[in-house]
């Protein structure tokens, strides 16, 4: 079964360092977001991305963020220098459509990468 | 999109039925009704979804009454692997931007 794959798993860094999270999207997918969960709290968006743009974003979302596909395969979360409060699990998704009455639009979760900040 | 409330936590054991309810008055015409599951340290899984009436399929079903102000997800013969927190949400297409998890059910399954 197709999955989305997130690489690393586990990462350390000290505070006011850039992180790039990496996640490979099931491969005919076109819509792709990331997510986080920090320990104990609720799931919560971060961006939408379609068609090589953005297409919506959380307030979460600051200018310390950003996400580039920078091939066909890798979607990528880069934080530009974390904060203390950055340290969660970021999980990536991918879907093949938005959804309508005809399907699900199902999204797919990696596994996620766990981001300790120091 | 419209705001869920579903219990916080829901102990069982194996083998029995687990109902949960997800209450959701303002629903509007276009939203889906669409539960994810959540294991420890993993991501979301797709469970079921529907809009209106009852939805099965081979892991779980889906009662949504005629005024879609609520839906039930059904889990039936849970066993000890069904514990997990399990995600209402309502939207215009489950995938659509911006998919807004709630606080979920923590259900336990105890042997």
């Amino acid at each position: 079964e197709p999955e989305v794959t997130q690489t690393p798993s586990h990462q350390v860094t000290q505070m006011g360092q850039e992180v790039i999270l990496r996640c490979v999207p099931i491969s005919n997918h076109l819509y792709f977001y990331w997510y986080r969960q920090i320990l104990g709290q609720k799931v919560e968006f971060l961006v939408s991305f379609y068609n090589n743009e953005i297409s919506e974003k959380s307030e979460i979302f600051d200018d310390q963020f950003s996400v580039e596909r920078p091939d066909g395969s890798n979607f990528t979360l880069k934080i530009r220098s974390t904060k203390l409060e950055d340290s969660a699990m970021y999980f990536c998704a991918s879907s093949d459509s938005l959804g309508d009455r005809s399907n699900t639009g199902e999204l797919f979760f990696g596994e996620g990468s766990r981001l300790t900040v120091l | 999109l419209a705001k869920t409330t579903q219990p916080i936590s829901m102990d069982s054991y194996e083998g029995q039925e687990v109902n949960i309810t997800c209450s959701h008055n303002n629903i509007a015409t276009n939203d889906y009704i669409t539960w994810y599951q959540q294991f420890p340290s993993q991501g979301p899984r797709f469970i079921i979804q529907g809009y209106k009436t009852k939805v099965t399929n081979e892991v779980a079903s889906l009662f949504i009454p005629a005024d879609r102000k609520s839906s039930t997800l059904s889990l039936p013969r849970v066993s000890l692997s069904d514990t997990a927190v399990y995600y209402c949400l309502v939207g215009d297409g489950a995938a659509g931007n911006k998919l807004t998890f709630g606080g979920g059910t923590r259900v336990l399954v105890k042997p």
